[in-house]
């Protein structure tokens, strides 16, 4: 079974700032790993994701993420956040078969002017 | 194009009730996953159905049971509902062929509470 932390439930940081969401899993099995957002009163949106090759993976916004498999994590980055990136994020990690998907609780990134 | 639609967007039913959930995919998608976000927390997988047959189930009572039409539409049945049934059903729908691999379009979801 795999199972995913996040160990920071809440972000406060100030716009401009750089910020790093961080993500931790645990798996027996190869797996497969995704960052989504959740913005408020809406459906989650794929920020980016990790099936095989380069470790740095690049997604929409200005979002980035690396695959650590040695540490077993997959942390989410952003050199400079926006008041607009205030939501909910989740890591989520997927089996290589692709038959079940578990996601971790959710950092909830606040971004103050 | 439309998005993963739902329906009803709220829903208030008491317990020992059943309750029925609607998700339309995105046009050409054949592919429809269910979750299941308790307030706080992140989504539980329920199930996933690809050309209408069952490809993935979470780890969910069988009170829960879901089905696809023809048409790739879905619906979720929940029996005997509890009060810790209570949460927001997100509806996904992807294309197919890869599982939960494949990208997936998250409708924005009913709001159950059971009272």
């Amino acid at each position: 079974a795999q199972s995913v932390t996040q160990l920071d439930s809440q972000v406060p940081v100030f716009e401009e700032a750089p910020v790093e969401l961080r993500c931790n899993y645990s798996s027996s099995v190869s797996v497969y790993l995704f960052w989504y957002v959740q913005y408020p009163n809406q459906g989650l949106q794929l920020l980016l994701k990790y099936l095989s090759g380069s470790t740095l993976v690049k997604g929409i916004n200005g979002f980035e993420a690396e695959f650590n498999k040695s540490q077993t994590s997959f942390h989410l980055r952003k050199p400079s956040v926006h008041i607009s990136d205030t939501a909910e994020y989740f890591c989520a990690v997927s089996p290589s078969h692709g038959q079940n998907f578990v996601f971790g609780p959710g950092t909830r990134l606040s971004v103050l002017p | 194009d439309a998005g993963v639609t739902q329906s009803p967007t709220h829903l208030i039913k008491t317990r020992g009730q059943h309750v029925t959930l609607r998700c339309s995919p995105i046009s050409g998608h054949k592919s429809v996953s269910w979750y299941q976000q308790v307030l706080g927390q992140g989504p539980q997988f329920i199930f996933q159905y690809y050309e209408k047959e069952e490809r993935g189930r979470g780890n969910f009572p069988d009170r829960f049971s879901a089905r696809q039409f023809p048409n790739y539409s879905s619906e979720l049945n929940v029996n005997a509902l509890l009060l810790g049934d209570s949460a927001l059903y997100l509806c996904a729908s992807s294309l197919g062929g890869r599982g939960l691999l494949d990208t997936q379009y998250f409708g924005p979801g009913t709001r159950l509470t059971v009272l």
